[in-house]
């Protein structure tokens, strides 16, 4: 992998379930990776930054896994809310110390009520 | 808390005009990210700042220049502009070093008709 991919684009989830979606990043010359949360009109909300490979971080429903050896992050999302419903975007730095992120192309959420 | 603040938050320009969109980072931020998304594509990174210096390049067109001023606000300057040009710019700023959380701002709306 040359570039962040994200899959799948799009997941249709009903309310109550629970989903994932998968972020897969270059595995070689790891620094971080960033996830976000970015609702239509809104500016993307900084949910995680990982750094470390076995990192698993939590946010209320929300939590993520880091596997920098095979080159992927989990975003884990319990119990789905209609409030859920967002684009979630990746992203991860190709050079140490450089200042910007390259993006995958999101996984558009759409909770169902 | 204060976020990233970008104005104007909508633009419409004539082709081979100039548009000049501003950025205010957080404050205490001393990093800047220009990013611009086109319909239906990833945000692709242009120009990142810190400290009032340009820090990393992106896929910034000739076209366009940005600089970051003393109190670290920052403008993205556009100018000979051309349809494809139109498209959602996302200001972020982050307190250096690389790897801390970048937050965004919520994205300048610049069409060119």
């Amino acid at each position: 992998i040359l570039n962040v991919e994200q899959s799948p684009q799009s997941l249709h989830v009903q309310e109550g379930d629970s989903t994932n979606f998968t972020c897969s990043f270059p595995s070689s010359n790891f620094y971080a990776l960033h996830w976000y949360r970015w609702e239509t009109a809104k500016s993307p909300e900084a949910l995680f930054v990982m750094t470390l490979n076995g990192d698993e971080k939590k946010k209320g429903r929300i939590s993520a896994t880091l596997n920098t050896k095979e080159g992927y992050s989990y975003l884990y999302i319990k119990g789905s809310q209609p409030e859920d419903s967002a684009t979630y975007l990746c992203g991860y730095p190709l050079i140490q110390g450089a200042q910007k992120l390259v993006f995958g192309q999101g996984t558009r959420l759409t909770i169902n009520p | 808390a204060a976020g990233v603040i970008q104005s104007p938050r909508h633009l419409i320009k004539e082709k081979r005009e100039t548009a000049t969109l501003k950025c205010y980072p957080i404050p205490r931020h001393d990093t800047v990210y220009w990013y611009q998304q086109g319909p239906g594509q990833d945000p692709q990174f242009l120009i990142s700042f810190y400290e009032k210096m340009q820090s990393d390049k992106g896929s910034i067109p000739d076209r366009f220049s940005a600089q970051q001023f003393s109190d670290y606000h920052s403008e993205l300057n556009m100018s000979s502009l051309e349809l494809g040009d139109s498209a959602l710019y996302f200001c972020a700023s982050s307190l250096s070093p690389s790897g801390n959380t970048i937050y965004f701002g919520e994205g300048s709306w610049l069409t060119v008709v």
